[in-house]
């Protein structure tokens, strides 16, 4: 079985500040992760997916994430919010074969001016 | 490239009334799964076909079926609606063939029953 608790569930951030949007797995196998953008009224969008080749995930506008296997923790981080990251953010664990997601319950992101 | 589309973009139905959403896939994907995202229970698998044949399903009652057609595009239909069932359903897309398996999702149709 795996889950995905997200740490927040809101998030309130100044632009030009970090935004850190935290994330725990539990995986009964070699997971494959990912972290979704949605926008208000829109699906989901692909930010960037954790492979195994490399640790530290760099993905569209800016986000990154590290994958720490000894804290079963997939961060995504980006140094520094723009109005337009303003959305609900999802974590999310992959089986091996790639036929069921599992989300975490979303980040939803405030960006102040 | 076109991406994965739904439709109807909203679909009110009333209680008891039976519910057809329909997906098309990014060309070249095979697999196409659906997802219920209701307000507090947040993303949840409902189904995933591929080459035709339905290869799992979320914990969802029977009522909750579906198909894919020779052109990989796919029907969601529910029967006996109820009121529970109003959600944002999603569909997404991917090529098994290729590792690790993103989805791709569509912009989703809003079902109101009332």
């Amino acid at each position: 079985a795996q889950s995905v608790t997200q740490l927040d569930s809101h998030v309130s951030v100044s632009e030009g500040t970090p935004v850190l949007l935290r994330c725990n797995y539990s995986s009964s196998y070699s997971p494959s992760l990912f972290w979704y953008v949605q926008h208000p009224n829109k699906g989901l969008q692909l930010l960037l997916k954790y492979t195994s080749a490399a640790t530290l995930v760099k993905g569209i506008n800016g986000f990154e994430a590290e994958f720490k296997k000894s804290e079963t923790s997939f961060h995504l981080t980006k140094p520094s919010a723009h109005m337009s990251d303003a959305a609900e953010y999802f974590c999310v664990v992959s089986e091996p074969a790639g036929n069921k997601l599992t989300f975490g319950g979303g980040t939803r992101v405030l960006v102040k001016p | 490239e076109a991406g994965v589309t739904q439709s109807p973009t909203h679909l009110i139905k009333t209680r008891g009334q039976q519910a057809t959403l329909r997906c098309s896939p990014i060309s070249g994907h095979t697999s196409v799964y659906w997802y219920q995202q209701a307000l507090g229970l947040g993303l949840q698998f409902l189904l995933w076909y591929d080459e035709g044949e339905e290869r799992n399903r979320g914990n969802f009652p029977p009522r909750f079926s579906g198909r894919q057609f020779p052109n990989y595009s796919s029907e969601l239909n529910v029967n006996a609606l109820e009121l529970e069932d109003s959600a944002l359903y999603l569909c997404a897309s991917s090529l098994l063939r290729q590792g690790p398996y993103e989805q791709y999702f569509g912009p989703g149709t809003r079902l109101t029953v009332t």
